[in-house]
């Protein structure tokens, strides 16, 4: 019940395309869910994050779409770049948990010139 | 702002050995987590330090351990090293302990190779 399903495991997209990666979890006390980046040889950066009383959050060209009800959110990438290529990992978290983060298992996206 | 500092970046160790990784969490963060990166099993959170006191712990064997100290630095011990401890060992700071807020920023991690 503690398992956060990530797919797909790699997608290659062309530049200026969307990239979508999702993911879908089982624990219902999960309130936050987060998104992270990460680049070879460096750790995850945070990079959008959001929680289950809303079903979408924006920022730039970054977009949270997460459904409650399905209990599934998804991240998606607009007008995809080249210096978007890296690994991104969905994660969760519940409240009384503190900072204890259940990770997907990552999605290696490569962005085509 | 400086982000999380982590301590050595690499290590090379034999089996049998034990090893501590030191973090200094971002200014004014007083809550510090411990995550292993291996390509098999993905990121597994270690366990999480508040005010000195270990909240929350993962699934890993007592040979895993940690403290904090009062300026919130924290260090992580393994003790009798195996090659399976062979991983990326990221440390993350967040501002509170349990805060809707609990944004976690993460270092750029101590790859251990166990040999």
């Amino acid at each position: 019940q503690q398992q956060v399903k990530q797919s797909p495991q790699s997608l290659i997209v062309q530049k200026g395309g969307i990239s979508i990666i999702n993911c879908a979890y089982e624990n219902t006390a999960f309130d936050y869910f987060p998104w992270y980046q990460q680049f070879p040889g460096k750790g995850p950066a945070l990079l959008i994050a959001i929680r289950p009383d809303v079903s979408e959050k924006k920022e730039g060209r970054f977009t949270i779409s997460f459904n409650k009800s399905a209990k599934q959110f998804s991240l998606h990438i607009m007008d995809s770049q080249p210096g978007d290529s890296a690994t991104y990992f969905c994660a969760a978290s519940s409240y009384n948990q503190g900072g204890k983060l259940i990770f997907g298992q990552g999605t290696e996206l490569s962005v085509k010139p | 702002k400086a982000g999380v500092t982590q301590t050595p970046r690499y290590l090379i160790k034999t089996r049998g050995q034990q090893v501590t990784l030191s973090c200094s969490p971002i200014s004014g963060h007083r809550s510090v987590s411990w995550y292993q990166q291996t390509p098999g099993q993905g990121l597994q959170f270690l366990f999480e330090y508040f005010s000195e006191t270990q909240r929350n712990k993962g699934n890993f064997p007592g040979r895993f351990s940690g403290r904090q100290f009062s300026n919130s630095r924290s260090e992580m011990n393994v003790s009798t090293l195996e090659l399976g401890d062979s991983a990326l060992y990221l440390c993350a700071s967040s501002k509170e302990f349990s805060s809707p807020m609990a944004e976690q920023y993460f270092g750029p991690g101590t790859r251990l190779t166990v040999t």
